[in-house]
């Protein structure tokens, strides 16, 4: 069984840059895109990117300025860099596998991240 | 990106209610669209993929119909583990876009 499992600080202040780490266990993370997708609280679910085992990523256009996505095949990982955050990037992030139909399948427990001095 | 709607938005039902709910894209699609359930404080879980095929263990009294703009998600007899929110995502052009969510609730 897949499973697919968020790491990283709770907290960030405003203009710093938010990082964290997903963790894959039970898949080879050589197959499929690897995703990131958040939801701000009481809100919907906004998709961010998704990277390849061989490093090609693909971002939301609306974030494409402030996003990098980064895979670590010899730890079965992929992170997430978002820079100059605000508020407004607080949510519950997911990180999640993407088969060839282009749904997510399988998804970490979430990681709630604040934005706040 | 291509614009997805949801209706409703919510909706109150009992236990053995037939529940439809539709989502509409702001483009023609081809077959990639999915349909997630979640509940509070959890993941989203995928339910139906290109539109019509169940996810694994998935139960049937889920199943996903439509094409070109218009797509519907049907709960055929309501359980109480289904209590949730639904949200439809097409994948057919980046980038991926959701629904807003149908609550469905008693």
């Amino acid at each position: 069984q897949v499973q697919l499992q968020e790491s990283g600080p709770g907290l960030v202040k405003p203009s710093e840059t938010l990082s964290l780490t997903c963790t894959v266990s039970g898949d080879a993370i050589n197959n499929y895109y690897w995703s990131w997708i958040r939801q701000p609280p009481g809100r919907g679910l906004e998709w961010i990117g998704y990277v390849f085992y061989s490093g090609s990523a693909h971002y939301n256009p609306s974030l494409k300025s402030r996003v990098s996505i980064s895979v670590d095949t010899s730890r079965s990982q992929f992170s997430l860099k978002l820079s100059s955050v605000t508020a407004a990037d607080t949510a519950v992030y997911f990180c999640a596998r993407r088969p060839p139909s282009g749904s997510f399948d399988f998804w970490g427990q979430g990681t709630l991240v604040t934005v706040s001095s | 990106d291509i614009q997805m709607t949801q209706s409703p938005s919510s909706l109150s039902a009992s236990v053995g209610d037939r529940v439809t709910i539709t989502c509409r894209a702001s483009q023609s699609m081809t077959r990639y669209l999915n349909w997630y359930q979640q509940k509070p404080g959890k993941a989203p879980q995928l339910l139906i993929y290109l539109v019509s095929t169940l996810q694994s263990g998935v139960p049937s009294r889920f199943s996903g119909s439509g094409s070109g703009t218009e797509f519907t998600l049907t709960i055929s007899s309501l359980q109480p583990e289904d209590f949730a929110t639904y949200y439809c995502q097409q994948s057919d052009s980046t980038p991926p876009t959701f629904g807003p969510g149908t609550k469905v609730d008693i």
